[in-house]
């Protein structure tokens, strides 16, 4: 089985840029999750969808941000516009629900603002 | 202060070393208790899942959770030089809610 898919993989953009990342989770998982990783703050989730349906964006930092999952295979993360501190790796997560606790992680998208 | 504190490290130890690697929660409701495993530049994948107080063990690997004093550890017995890697603790309340991660601890096994 295909895990999950992310791009992609490297992203160097200039402040006040567009960036969209995205991610197409292991068939058949039912949930997803955004992450953001940095040396600072470690693993700080962002938001996370069920069946497609937002659940909880209590950690988007800030209305500059948003996501998407028009379908069960294909989901985005929007940056608009871009800052510097927005740099990080961003990883995308996905989960039967029916697997207590166990997350399938994606390799990251490398994002760099400058 | 954080819901899940860990020692970020860096551990450098011996091949062949037992490790200790260790998580504190302030959270009681948390029940659900999980070690993932991340190589550089991969993202985290699971390594342990444990339910509520007790050990767990595979293979080289044993989890321990101790709910009274909010403490969990992952042991790694025989270390390899393939164990280096961040070691994240996570945890959630319910297996079906998001996971709250600790910060990682970067461990490298010396041959």
């Amino acid at each position: 089985d295909a895990g999950v898919i992310q791009s992609p993989r490297h992203e160097v953009t200039e402040m006040g840029q567009e960036v969209t990342l995205r991610c197409k989770p292991i068939s058949g998982h039912n949930s997803l999750f955004w992450y953001r990783q940095t040396m600072m703050r470690g693993l700080e989730l962002l938001i996370y969808f069920n069946n497609n349906v937002p659940i909880d964006d209590s950690g988007m930092p800030e209305d500059r941000f948003s996501a998407k999952m028009p379908n069960a295979s294909f989901s985005t993360l929007k940056i608009q516009p871009s800052e510097p501190r927005d740099s990080a790796v961003y990883f995308c997560a996905s989960r039967r629900r029916t697997d207590m606790g166990s997350q399938h992680f994606g390799d990251g998208t490398r994002l760099s603002i400058l | 202060q954080k819901e899940v504190e860990q020692d970020p490290g860096p551990l450098s130890v011996p091949e062949g070393a037992i490790v200790s690697l260790n998580c504190t929660y302030s959270n009681s409701a948390f029940q659900y208790f999980m070690w993932y495993r991340q190589y550089s530049r991969k993202g985290p994948e699971l390594l342990m899942y444990t339910y509520s107080s007790g050990n767990k063990e595979d293979g080289r690997f044993t989890a321990q959770v101790d709910k009274s004093s909010k403490y969990i550890s992952l042991f790694i017995r025989d270390s390899q030089p393939s164990d280096s890697a961040t070691y994240l603790c996570a945890m959630t309340p319910g297996g079906n809610e998001k996971l709250t991660f600790g910060t990682g601890t970067r461990l490298t096994i010396i041959p």
